[in-house]
C-alpha cells in the first residue's frame, strides 16, 4: 500500500523559512516523479513544484520560483520542499503527491497534507 | 499558462440522478503524437486529500465505481456521474498535465438536492 506522510508544517513569520518533508513507502520511490500541491484555506488546488524520479529535473510555479526548492533523497524515500522568504499568501495545506502509474503527471496517491501558516 | 474553467461552480442533484460537470481548457491538451488528452479528474471530500478518478480524460482509475465516466477531447471535457450516491458529495477538480505549469480548474461543489 502506497503511503505518503508529510511533516514540517507550522506557524512561521513573513520572511521566514520552513522545510517540508514527505516520507514515502509502498512503491519504488526512485522510479516515480513527485510533486507538491497546495490548497489555501477554503480555496482550490494549486500546483507548486515537481521533481523527476532521479531528482535531476525540477519544475516550479511562478508564484514560488526563486523562493522554494524541491529535492528528494531516494536512499531515504523522502521528498522535501525548502520554503524561504515566506509570504502570507503561501498559507495553505501542502500535499505531496505521486505521479500516476499510468504515466503523465496526474497524481494517483496523495498524502494527508501539512498546514503552513505564515503570519506575524 | 493553460487556464482550466469548470462549470458550474456548484451543482445540486437528486439521489439516483445524473450529474454532469464540464471543464474547458484555454488551449488543447491533446498531444497529437500519442492521441492522448492530458486531462484528469479528482474528487475531494472535506478534510481529505484529492482522489484521482479519471486520467487521459476517460480512463477510470482502479477502484473507482463505474458510475463515474469522463469524456471529451481537445479543449472540452465532461465528468459524468450516472446515478448520484450520497457518498459522491464532494468538490470535483479537473487538471491538465499537458504542460507546466500544471493547472487545475476552480472546482465544482456537488451536493444532494
Amino acid at each position: 500500500e502506497v503511503q505518503l506522510l508529510e511533516s514540517g508544517g507550522g506557524l512561521v513569520q513573513p520572511g521566514g523559512s520552513l522545510r517540508l518533508s514527505c516520507a514515502a513507502s509502498g512503491f519504488t520511490f526512485s522510479n516515480s516523479g513527485m510533486n507538491w500541491v497546495r490548497q489555501a484555506p477554503g480555496k482550490g488546488l494549486e500546483w507548486v513544484s515537481s521533481v523527476s524520479g532521479s531528482g535531476t529535473s525540477t519544475y516550479y510555479a511562478d508564484s514560488v520560483k526563486g523562493r522554494f526548492t524541491v529535492s528528494r533523497d531516494n536512499s531515504e524515500n523522502t521528498l522535501y520542499l525548502q520554503m524561504n522568504s515566506l509570504r502570507a499568501e503561501d498559507t495553505a495545506v501542502y500535499f505531496c503527491a505521486k505521479d500516476a502509474r499510468s504515466g503523465g503527471s496526474c497524481y494517483d496517491n496523495w498524502g494527508q497534507g501539512t498546514l503552513v501558516t505564515v503570519s506575524s | 499558462d493553460i487556464v482550466m474553467t469548470q462549470s458550474p461552480d456548484s451543482l445540486a442533484v437528486s439521489l439516483g440522478e445524473r450529474a454532469t460537470i464540464n471543464c474547458k481548457s484555454s488551449q488543447s491538451v491533446l498531444y497529437s503524437s500519442n492521441s492522448k488528452n492530458y486531462l484528469a479528474w479528482y474528487q475531494q471530500k472535506p478534510g481529505q486529500p484529492p482522489k484521482l478518478l479519471i486520467y487521459w480524460a476517460s480512463t477510470r482509475e482502479s477502484g473507482v465505481p463505474d458510475r463515474f465516466s469522463g469524456s471529451g477531447s481537445g479543449t472540452d471535457f465532461t465528468l459524468t456521474i450516472s446515478s448520484l450516491q450520497a457518498e459522491d458529495v464532494a468538490v470535483y477538480y479537473c487538471q491538465q498535465y499537458y504542460t507546466t505549469p500544471l493547472t487545475f480548474g476552480q472546482g465544482t461543489k456537488l451536493q444532494i438536492k
